[in-house]
């Protein structure tokens, strides 16, 4: 069973500038969320799709969005980039028909704006 | 609001036992977690114990709760170098919220 892949890896932006990062989950899990990591404030919650429906929202301003396909394949979006975004953007899914509890993560998408 | 609070450091000898800890101020958590995460890795999980369990045991790991003081464990028997990483604490009030991590204790093995 394939793993969580969020896509890409690495990505270098400039102030300003707008991103995309993508989050496949594990096949079958219906809930998609999101974290930045960064090592000042470490791991908070963005957001999380369940069924292409935004079910729970962070304390992160309206540059920051998402939203979930049919396949349950996620993407975040951050517009107007700063400086302080640079982190690393982490996806977790979960929710299959054995355990709506166990959450696994993507090896994320490190984001260094310039 | 909800809090998890976790040591920063933890330094052991390969092959002794590594316990690191963890306390948490909600006391509607329903499942709480245990993560690791190498370098420039996403994270992994280890474990997750309910909070009507005392102690879950998976090889070389065991998770104590102690449900009166938001206490929770993570001992590692017989740690080993590959064992040298961040692990982070989370927990959530149900299925459908959230996870709230801790800032993570990175443990270093000495070899």
């Amino acid at each position: 069973k394939a793993g969580v892949t969020q896509t890409p890896r690495y990505l270098i932006k400039t102030r300003g500038q707008q991103v995309t990062l993508s989050c496949s989950p594990i096949s079958g899990h219906r809930s998609v969320s999101w974290y930045q990591q960064t090592p000042g404030q470490g791991l908070q919650f963005l957001f999380e799709y369940f069924s292409e429906t935004q079910r729970n929202k962070g304390n992160f301003p309206g540059r920051f969005s998402g939203r979930q396909f049919s396949n349950s394949r996620s993407e975040m979006n951050v517009s107007t980039l700063e400086l302080g975004d640079s982190a690393l953007y982490l996806c977790a899914s979960s929710g299959d028909r054995v355990s709506l509890t166990e959450a696994f993560f993507g090896q994320g998408t490190r984001l260094t704006v310039v | 609001g909800e809090d998890v609070e976790q040591s920063l450091f933890l330094s052991v000898r390969e092959g002794d036992s590594s316990v690191i800890n963890c306390t948490y101020t909600d006391s509607s958590s329903t499942y709480l977690y245990w993560y690791k995460q190498e370098p420039g890795a996403g994270l992994q999980l280890l474990t997750y114990i309910f909070s009507n369990m005392d102690m879950k045991q998976d090889q070389r790991l065991t998770v104590l709760l102690n449900k009166k003081d938001k206490h929770l464990s993570l001992r590692i028997a017989d740690t080993q170098t590959g064992d040298s990483a961040i692990y982070f604490c989370a927990e959530r009030h149900s299925g459908n919220t959230p996870l709230v991590f801790g800032k993570g204790t990175r443990l270093s093995v000495i070899a």
